[in-house]
């Protein structure tokens, strides 16, 4: 148990249906980031949250939808999605400290993501 | 580009030493990340390296040379429970972290 945890753990969708992924860190930190994995891919940076705002984008698909309504919790919306979009989306949080360097990332256990 | 390099899959037997390489080639370096991802879990922290040298914890003990852009991970007296993949990333100048494809430790009895 690293103190981030993310429902559902595994979904199924259908490319016109409409769902939310969510995340929640019992670890007081200020950060939270989405990250998506793929098979023998490196982890993509999604969406970083600081203190609740969007501090990064990494050019995510407008259908992919995230919202951060407080520092404990982030979500994922997602609509219209592709085939390709299915993986892993892993959340994560940090302390969100000035010394990034030192700002290590928590990881939840993942939603296994399938998109017929 | 900024590119991480980590062998995709590598095999060890129970009670011996493994070494994990990760080379990178980055926009800046401001310390090297390893962490632990068993088969459907989370990944979890092992390591945080931003001096050359070797930092030791436990049985793990992760190594730096960014002269070369080269780290690894080692580990000693293997147990079947470190049956999983070690994920190398760096934190580039812009304090976003890079990540490496993972390495997938598998361990044989």
């Amino acid at each position: 148990e690293t103190g981030v945890t993310q429902t559902p753990r595994h979904l199924v969708m259908g490319m016109t249906n409409k769902k939310s992924l969510k995340c929640e860190q019992h670890l007081g930190h200020n950060a939270m980031y989405w990250y998506k994995q793929s098979a023998k891919k490196p982890l993509e940076l999604m969406f970083v949250y600081s203190l609740e705002e969007r501090v990064e984008n990494n050019s995510v698909p407008s259908r992919f939808s995230p919202e951060c309504p407080n520092s404990s919790h982030l979500f994922l919306h997602l609509h219209t999605l592709q085939p390709e979009d299915s993986a892993l989306y892993l959340c994560a949080s940090s302390q969100g400290s000035r010394d990034r360097a030192t700002d290590t990332q928590y990881f939840g256990p993942g939603t296994r993501l399938t998109v017929l | 580009g900024q590119n991480i390099d980590q062998p995709t899959e590598m095999t060890a037997t129970e009670g011996a030493i493994v070494q994990i390489n990760c080379t990178y080639q980055t926009s800046g370096f401001n310390g090297l990340f390893w962490y632990q991802q068993h088969a459907g879990e989370a990944p979890t922290f092992l390591s945080y390296n931003v001096l050359d040298g070797l930092e030791e914890k436990g049985r793990f003990s992760s190594f730096l040379s960014r002269s070369k852009g080269y780290s690894y991970l080692l580990l000693k007296e293997l147990q079947m429970k470190d049956s999983a993949s070690y994920l190398c990333a760096v934190l580039d100048s812009n304090y976003q972290l890079i990540w490496g494809a993972g390495t997938k430790l598998i361990i044989k009895p």
